[in-house]
């Protein structure tokens, strides 16, 4: 089991610039979670996906943050145009079922200059 | 008042010894509650549940207290392997999970 993949594991970019990050879950798992990490405010959830429908984005900052997922294997969190405040560790989760153990992937480490 | 709330720490203890963090939560309705173990630019990873009962896994003993809505870690013969952020985490209802920013432990020789 290879877990969940995400990729790329650090990204710099100017501020502007369309950035993508991009998430595996578990196979088999159906429920998909986008977190935000940084030191003053934690991890925060952005939005989750269950059997790839997004249940819930109330917590995404803004219209700049869309996510997509286009099937059971993959899913994409794109920023666009970033910003130096977006700068955090993006991470990817996922389970397979309401109450199961939840697995993250080893994070995307965004700083955007 | 935040949804879940913990000490940042750090809490640096010498190995061998017992160390305690405590968590409280706002809403009175959460049902499901965990510790989190996240290591230095790694992902956070469960640690253990926490059940109403209280629980035990080898040197990690974790409690809830409903009435005072607060959870308790309790780490005996702290290793140094043990130094890590903590994070209290907890479910409302059908809700997603809400994790707490994380108790920093640092276990020295």
């Amino acid at each position: 089991d290879a877990g969940v993949i995400q990729s790329p594991r650090h990204e710099v970019t100017e501020m502007g610039q369309e950035v993508t990050l991009r998430c595996k879950p578990i196979s088999g798992h159906n429920s998909l979670f986008w977190y935000r990490q940084t030191m003053m405010r934690g991890l925060e959830l952005l939005i989750y996906f269950n059997n790839n429908v997004p249940i819930d984005d109330s917590g995404m900052p803004e219209d700049r943050f869309s996510a997509k997922m286009p099937n059971a294997s993959f899913s994409t969190l794109k920023i666009q145009p970033s910003e130096p405040r977006d700068s955090a560790v993006y991470f990817c989760a996922s389970q397979t079922g309401f109450r199961e153990k939840l697995f993250f992937g080893s994070g995307t480490q965004l700083s955007v200059l | 008042r935040k949804e879940v709330e913990q000490d940042p720490g750090p809490f640096n203890v010498p190995e061998g010894a017992t160390v305690a963090f405590n968590c409280t939560y706002s809403n009175s309705a959460s049902q499901s509650f965990f510790w989190y173990r996240q290591d230095c630019r790694k992902e956070p990873k469960l640690l253990m549940s926490v059940y109403s009962s209280g629980n035990e896994d080898g040197r990690f003993t974790a409690q809830l207290n409903r009435a005072s809505q607060y959870i308790s870690l309790l780490i005996r013969d702290s290793k140094l392997s043990d130094s890590a952020t903590y994070l209290c985490v907890v479910r409302t209802g059908y809700s997603t999970l809400t994790f707490g920013k994380g108790t920093m432990l640092l276990v020295s020789p």
